[in-house]
């Protein structure tokens, strides 16, 4: 268990649709990474927050926006949902950049219809 | 812009083999970071190792052992003795002091070890 919680584990909804994606970072840490894992891009980093402002942007769709809030959750909003938003996101947590690792949550895996 | 490169796509082995997992990087920092990242059949990403850019030493976890040579800009990863369980897809990434800590992964390797 990384510490990272990502719910929900599986989404599948219609093309069109807005759905919400959250995390919880592991305690202590105060970075969060979104990243999203397609068989077409591979793992591709979309986002960084870091204690509440954002860090880093990444490959990320303007449909596509997150946010950090000050209990340091965070959340991943997608709109205006395509077939080819189906994949698997990841968040990540580290305790601060580059010079620490980050843990991946187990993922939510989104399936557009 | 940073780079990470799998050539291997898929390996093969038997249960018991030693394999190795290729990783080239590509960089202009001085400064960064590389790492091994798992994904079993049940999807997670689990950590491995890190490693910085100012330590080349060779490190052994176990079975598992990694070799950083920055002459030849490579980061490769052997399991030795595999075992069914290994079987996943494993990722090596980079991320660069100047980058905030986002990973630049590589396409991944994915590794089949048979009983």
């Amino acid at each position: 268990d990384s510490g990272v919680t990502q719910t929900p584990k599986h989404l599948i909804t219609a093309t069109g649709q807005r759905v919400t994606l959250r995390c919880s970072p592991r305690s202590g840490d105060l970075s969060v990474y979104w990243y999203q894992q397609s068989l077409d891009q591979g793992l591709q980093f979309l986002i960084q927050y870091y204690n509440g402002e954002e860090r880093a942007k990444g490959n990320i769709l303007e449909r596509f926006s997150a946010q950090q809030f000050p209990d340091l959750h965070s959340e991943l909003n997608l709109s205006s949902l395509e077939l080819g938003d189906s994949a698997l996101y990841f968040c990540a947590s580290s305790k601060q950049g580059a010079n620490t690792e980050a843990f991946f949550g187990q993922g939510t895996r989104l399936t557009v219809v | 812009a940073q780079k990470v490169t799998q050539a291997q796509t898929e390996i093969s082995v038997v249960e018991k083999e030693d394999v190795t997992l290729d990783c080239v990087y590509e960089t202009r920092d001085t400064t960064y970071y590389l790492f091994w990242y798992k994904q079993p059949p049940s999807g997670e990403l689990v950590f491995l190792i890190r490693r910085n850019s100012f330590d080349e030493q060779n490190e052994i976890s176990g079975r598992y052992s990694w070799n950083f040579q920055k002459s030849t800009s490579s980061f490769n990863f052997t399991i030795t003795a595999s075992q069914v369980v290994d079987s996943a897809v494993y990722f090596c990434a980079l991320s660069v002091l100047s980058n905030t800590g986002k990973l630049i992964f590589g396409q991944g390797t994915t590794l089949q070890v048979k009983p």
